[in-house]
């Protein structure tokens, strides 16, 4: 059982750069979620879907946009790197409010 | 605005030891709460959560508790293994169909062999 399966698991850029991050789930959740974790300020929520062909803002999606392809898929774009969104990137699905959420392993991403 | 508070942020315990981890929140209007464990450079592994309605889950040695009134919330892990070293975070669901959790910074828990 895959679960939430995230790629790269580690990604280095330039300051600038673009990149996305992809997010697919095999569970048939409707609900996905993309999140931040940085030293000493826990997790916080960039963007969230709700359901296929929906989006969200979260806490701090200030510099990224994400797009709900499918049901399975969720990406998470960085359209000009800054050095401080280095950090861990988690994509997380849930099948319905009352269901817990589940994780992925994360990317590490480092912007230079 | 809602804030969740885990007390203390490190424990390092002798293994065979019961041990309670706390978590706190603000706001009592909340939907449901889970914890979580994360193990270095992993996810979040889900552990256990708990609707706004019910008072307490138990999964093997893991024991939540949830006083919603009060704002507060226990993990009991009973007979602590070294394997049970990880982070655990404590996240609460706001009300009002909200789809944010909201995320303590977590307790790091060492068990020492």
């Amino acid at each position: 059982n895959a679960g939430v399966t995230q790629t790269p698991k580690f990604q280095v850029l330039k300051t600038g750069q673009s990149m996305t991050l992809q997010c697919a789930q095999d569970m048939n959740h409707n609900s996905m979620y993309w999140y931040r974790q940085d030293p000493g300020m826990g997790l916080r929520l960039i963007y969230y879907s709700a359901s296929e062909g929906t989006t969200d803002k979260g806490e701090v999606p200030n510099g990224y946009n994400v797009s709900r392809l499918n049901k399975r898929e969720f990406s998470l774009r960085l359209e000009s790197a800054a050095p401080s969104q280095t950090s861990v990137y988690f994509c997380a699905s849930s099948g319905q409010r009352w269901l817990p959420q589940h994780f992925g392993d994360g990317t590490r991403l480092s912007i230079l | 605005k809602q804030e969740v508070t885990q007390i203390p942020a490190a424990l390092s315990v002798p293994e065979g030891e019961n041990l309670v981890l706390n978590c706190s929140f603000t706001d009592s209007a909340i939907y449901n709460l889970q914890w979580f464990r994360q193990d270095p450079g992993k996810g979040l592994t889900s552990l256990l959560l708990i609707q706004s309605s019910q008072r307490e889950q138990t999964s093997g040695r893991l024991n939540a508790s949830l006083d919603k009134s009060s704002g507060r919330s226990t993990l009991y892990i009973a007979a602590s293994q070294p394997g049970d070293s990880a982070t655990y975070l404590c996240a609460v669901r706001p009300e009002g169909g909200s789809e944010k959790l909201v995320f303590g910074k977590g307790t790091k828990l060492t068990v020492n062999p």
